[in-house]
Order: C-alpha cells, then structure tokens, then sequence
C-alpha cells in the first residue's frame, strides 16, 4: 500500500526558505504516468495546488507560486521535495504531498499533512 | 487563474440526495473532462471521492456521483448518511499544465 509522510520544519521565519520533504513508501516514486504533488492549506481555508514532478525531474507550477517555488525529486531515496522563498505570514498552511496521473488532478494518496508556522 | 466557485455550504437531511456545484470558465472545467472532487473531515487528509469527472475510486461508496455540464461540475450523494459531513473540494486541470480548486462546500447532515 502506497504511503506518503511529510517532513520538515514546523517554524519558518519571515522571508526565510521553507523546506519539506515527501518520503514515499511501499512503491517506487519513479513509477511511470505518476507525478507527485504539492497541496497546501492555510488554516480554515481551502485547498490551493503549489506545484508537481515527475521522477525525470519534470515540473510544473501554480503560476502565483512559481517565482518562489522549486521542487525537486530524488529517486535514490524515494523522495521529492519543496522548497518556498521569501516566505511571509501568509505561507501559513498545512501542506501536503500526493500523488497524481498528470495531467489530471486526481490526488491519491495523500499525506498526512504538516503545519508550517512562519513566524519571527 | 481563479479559484473555482463552490457555495460555501450545503445541509440536508439523512436519507435526502445533495448536489454541489463547482463552477468554473471554458479554460478549466468546461474545456477538460479532468475535474476531480475531495472528502475532507477536520484535522484529516482530503480524500478522493471522484476523478475524471464521473469516476469512483475503488472503495467510494456509490452513494458518491460525479457529473458535468458546461462549465459546471457537480457532486451528488445520495442516501446521505451523518458521516458524509465533512468539507467537499473539486479541482480540475486548467490547461498549460496547471490545476485549480475549488474554494470548498461545508456539508451539513441536519
């Protein structure tokens, strides 16, 4: 059964990187037709898309995003990762990881989720 | 790129069928048969209800339909049940290779 943990930093400060990591078991990330996905979630608000990766290293990004966004895979450790700049207050979110059949926005299976806190 | 428009809430009553509707433009959910809809109870990961517009994940229930016309997509459950109270997002691709939400429905079992 495929599995998806988040991991990271729960404290950000103000315009300093935020950085995860999405570790993936029980199946490879380099499965072909997969990518894999970042969502986020401000708290009591919905669900925004950040971006996604194929195991080649392919991305694509949400556009409001993309000037600050980078995310990468690592196929040695069955892992993919965000990287946020210039974080603010507003990059206050739950954020989760998942997969998908590109380009359709099925996301299955999700994390658990993590809470990122940016704050001095 | 805008977010997609759900209401902000629905109620009904156990037993009743709901719809919510996910509304979008020509560029996302009217251009693309690739909208998908998210279960989401507090403090848990959402959880995919259906994709492809109209298709079940193996172990949804199939109280659980997904439909389209236009540029709106919607979600119907029927024989509602008290733990179909949860939060409800739809999300669809939107061309040049990126996805869009919903805001998200509040799903009230009365």
């Amino acid at each position: 059964q495929l599995q998806l943990q988040e991991s990271g930093p729960g404290l950000v400060k103000p315009s300093e990187t935020l950085s995860l990591t999405c570790t993936v078991s029980g199946g490879s990330i380099s499965s072909s037709s997969y990518y894999w996905g970042w969502i986020r979630q401000p708290p009591g608000k919905g669900l925004e898309w950040i971006g996604s990766i194929y195991y080649s290293g392919s991305t694509y990004y949400n556009p409001s995003l993309k000037s600050r966004v980078t995310i990468s895979v690592d196929t040695s450790k069955n892992q993919f990762s965000l990287k946020l700049s210039s974080v603010t207050a507003a990059d206050t979110a739950v954020y989760y990881c998942a997969r998908h059949v590109y380009p359709k926005p099925g996301f299955d299976p999700w994390g658990q989720g993590t809470l990122v806190t940016v704050s001095s | 790129q805008s977010a997609l428009t759900q209401p902000a809430s629905v109620s009904g009553s156990p037993g009743q069928s709901i719809t919510i509707s996910c509304t979008g433009t020509s560029s996302d959910v009217g251009g693309y048969n690739y909208v998908s809809w998210y279960q989401q109870h507090p403090g848990k990961a959402p959880k995919l209800m259906i994709y492809d517009v109209s298709k079940r994940p193996s172990g949804v229930s199939n109280r659980f339909s997904g439909s389209k016309s236009g540029n709106t997509a919607s979600l119907t459950i029927s024989g509602l049940q008290a733990e179909d109270e949860a939060d409800y997002y739809c999300c669809s691709y939107a061309g040049s290779s990126t996805l869009v939400f919903g805001g998200g429905t509040k799903l009230t079992v009365l």
